[in-house]
Formats: C-alpha cells, structure tokens, sequence
C-alpha cells in the first residue's frame, strides 16, 4: 500500500543552524505535497505545499524540494530558532486517487541554544 | 483565516459511557475529518464527510460514529468508551470542490485529549 515516510525520527540542531528534515513516499502518483508543523500541545499546522509539476517552493525561511525521481521531500528551514521546535509531518495526495491525504509519522526537531 | 474549532480540550470519561467530540468550522468548508493522534502511530484517519449528511469511513472506523447535520458541525461518537480509545482526536477541515489539489490542503483544530478510565 501507499505510505509516507519520514528518515529520522529525531532531529537536534543548534539554534541558527539550518535544519532539513527528509520524507520519502511511495505512492508515484502522488502530486500534491504539504508539510504541517505541530507545536506541544496544538494541532498541526499549515506550513508549505508543493505541486509535483515543481521541485522547489520557497516561503518565509522555509524551502520545500521535490524529487520525483526517487520520491523524496525535504523541508528546509533556515536560521533555526527556538519556536522552530516541533514535530514536522509530510502529506502526499494524488487527485487521482481517494484524495485524501495521507501522513508520514513525523519528525521531531529540537533546538540547542 | 480558517479556524476549526473543537469543543474541549481535555476529557476525561469512563469506561462504557457514550461520548460526544464536537468541532465545528467556520469557511464554508465541504470536507470534514476526524482524526486520531497516538505516539509512535501518527495520524489515523477515523471517518470524514464530504457533505451534509454524508459519512465515509475512514482507516480505523470500528468503535466510533459521525454525525453531520450541518455544513459546518462535524461530530465524533464513541458509543460505548473503552481505554484503548484514549487518545489525542484531531478534527479537520479542507475547502473540497473540484479537482485542483490544493482544495485538499487541511485545516486542523487544536485537538481533544480523551482519556477513558
């Protein structure tokens, strides 16, 4: 069956390093791809998405690449700060299919001061 | 902004009651989801509504039932609480409509934490 799933379970970076946290996914129809954020205690929240006619979005320090090729998503977040510590998830979704999103088991990133 | 919002935040009941998780969003969203979070198992879909009235099971149904009477109230059911259904339930919305992908993108509440003695 279809499955996203993340490298490292765990990341620790020092506060204004760059952070990446990885994704890879099965399903090769997938073509819509979303990262959430969820702080303690909270739901998860919306942070970027990408298309799969693309291979790289940029927001607000943060950078989404798409590798179609072998499947991988990598979330980059740049001058990492304190508020940054979270659990990051990856989604896939292909129209093509039930449309729903599917999850990866999430990363959990903490920042060294 | 979207804002999904579900009833409480903490719960806590006993074994064999019937509880109720309500979450209710307020842009018009067609889609519906309630999810399950629990440690080292991710998000577990449970059911969602793409409509009125309308129910679809999701990846892990059996214990639970939804209600959507109105467009913008989703409701979880636990008919009968057991202990293995303590857990964080997340509700979720999307805008639906169409094929564009990105009307799948969810909007998530800040969730129930149920814990059933």
């Amino acid at each position: 069956g279809e499955s996203v799933g993340l490298h490292l379970p765990t990341l620790s970076v020092q506060e204004g390093d760059n952070s990446i946290i990885n994704c890879a996914y099965s399903n090769s129809a997938s073509d819509y791809f979303i990262w959430y954020k969820q702080e303690s205690g909270k739901g998860p929240q919306f942070i970027i998405d990408i298309r799969s006619n693309m291979d790289k979005r940029q927001g607000q320090r943060v950078t989404v690449l798409l590798n179609k090729t072998v499947k991988h998503l990598s979330l980059q977040i740049a001058a990492t700060q304190p508020g940054d510590s979270a659990v990051y998830f990856c989604a896939d979704l292909s129209v093509q299919g039930a449309q729903k999103l599917v999850f990866g088991q999430g990363t959990r990133l903490t920042i060294n001061p | 902004d979207v804002k999904v919002t579900q009833s409480s935040r903490y719960l806590v009941k006993r074994t064999g009651e019937k509880v109720f998780l309500e979450c209710v969003q307020d842009m018009d969203h067609e889609n519906m989801f309630w999810y399950r979070q629990d440690p080292g198992l991710g998000l577990r879909l449970i059911y969602f509504s793409y409509d009125v009235k309308m129910k679809e099971k999701g990846d892990i149904p059996e214990g639970y039932s939804v209600s959507r009477e109105k467009k913008e109230r989703f409701s979880l059911i636990l008919e009968s609480a057991s202990t293995n259904q303590t857990s964080m339930y997340l509700c979720a919305s999307s805008r639906g409509q169409g094929t564009d992908a990105t009307n799948e993108k969810l909007f998530f509440g800040s969730g129930t934490q149920l814990s059933v003695l």
